[in-house]
C-alpha cells in the first residue's frame, strides 16, 4: 500500500524568501515520487520526479526536492519565492510491484502556497 | 505534441441527464487514468487502463459511472444518471509504461450538475 502525507495545508512566504513544502510517504516497494503544481483553474503540471536515481532532484522554475529514505520524506524547496509560485502543490507517490504494469498515483491532500510582497 | 486533450472544458447539466466526458491521450502512451477533484475529497483515482484494458476500477463511485477505452487514442467517462454530488473537475492523464517518469494531465472538465 502507498500513501503520502503533506504536513501543511497552507504555507505563506514573502517574495524572495525560501520555500519549504513538506511531504512524507509510505510505500511497499521502491517508490517513484513526484511533485505536481496546480495554478487556479488549471490542470496539473509536473514539477519534478524521483525515480531511484540521484536523491536530489531538480525541477522546473527553480524547485528541487531531496529523497530521504531514512526519513521517508520528499520535501520540496526553492531558494527564493516568486509571486508566480502561488499555487497548490501536490506530493505524489507511485508504487510498481515487481512484474506490475501501470502504476497508479496516490496524491497528497495538497499545500496551498501563498506568496506575499 | 498537443498533450492530453479533454472535452468539453465545461459542462453544465441537469440532474438525471447522461454526461459523457472525453479524453485523447498522448500518442504512444499506453496507460490512461481518470481522476476526480473536489474540495472535500481532493484528487481521487477513478479508473485506469493499460493497453486499453481496465486494470483498476475500484475508485469508481458507483454503477452510475462507467468508462471505456475502445482504442489507444480515445477514452470516455460516462455518468448516467448524473447527480449534483457528481459536480467536480474530472482529469484525464496518460503515461508510457509503468508511469515511473510521470504522468501528463489534461486541462480537465469542470462538471456542474444542477
Amino acid at each position: 500500500a502507498q500513501s503520502v502525507t503533506q504536513l501543511d495545508s497552507h504555507v505563506s512566504v514573502s517574495e524572495g524568501t525560501p520555500v519549504l513544502l513538506r511531504c512524507n510517504y509510505s510505500s511497499s516497494y521502491s517508490p517513484s515520487l513526484f511533485w505536481y503544481v496546480q495554478h487556479p483553474n488549471k490542470g496539473l503540471q509536473l514539477l519534478l520526479k524521483y525515480t531511484s536515481a540521484a536523491t536530489l532532484v531538480k525541477g522546473i522554475n527553480g524547485f528541487e526536492a531531496e529523497f530521504k529514505k531514512s526519513e521517508t520524506s520528499f520535501h520540496l524547496t526553492k531558494p527564493s519565492a516568486h509571486m508566480s509560485d502561488a499555487a497548490e502543490y501536490f506530493c505524489v507517490v507511485s508504487d510498481t510491484p515487481p512484474g506490475g504494469t501501470a502504476s497508479k498515483l496516490t496524491f497528497g491532500t495538497g499545500t496551498r502556497l501563498q506568496v506575499t510582497l | 505534441d498537443a498533450g492530453v486533450i479533454q472535452s468539453p472544458r465545461h459542462e453544465v447539466t441537469e440532474m438525471g441527464q447522461e454526461v459523457t466526458l472525453r479524453c485523447k491521450p498522448i500518442s504512444g502512451h499506453n496507460s490512461l487514468f481518470w481522476y476526480r477533484q473536489t474540495m472535500m475529497r481532493g484528487l481521487e483515482l477513478l479508473i485506469y487502463f493499460n493497453n486499453n484494458v481496465p486494470i483498476d476500477d475500484s475508485g469508481m463511485p458507483e454503477d452510475r459511472f462507467s468508462a471505456k477505452m475502445p482504442n489507444a487514442s480515445f477514452s470516455t467517462l460516462k455518468i448516467q444518471p448524473s447527480e449534483p454530488r457528481d459536480s467536480a473537475v474530472y482529469f484525464c492523464a496518460s503515461s508510457w509504461g509503468t508511469g515511473m517518469l510521470g504522468y501528463t494531465f489534461g486541462s480537465g472538465t469542470r462538471l456542474t450538475v444542477v
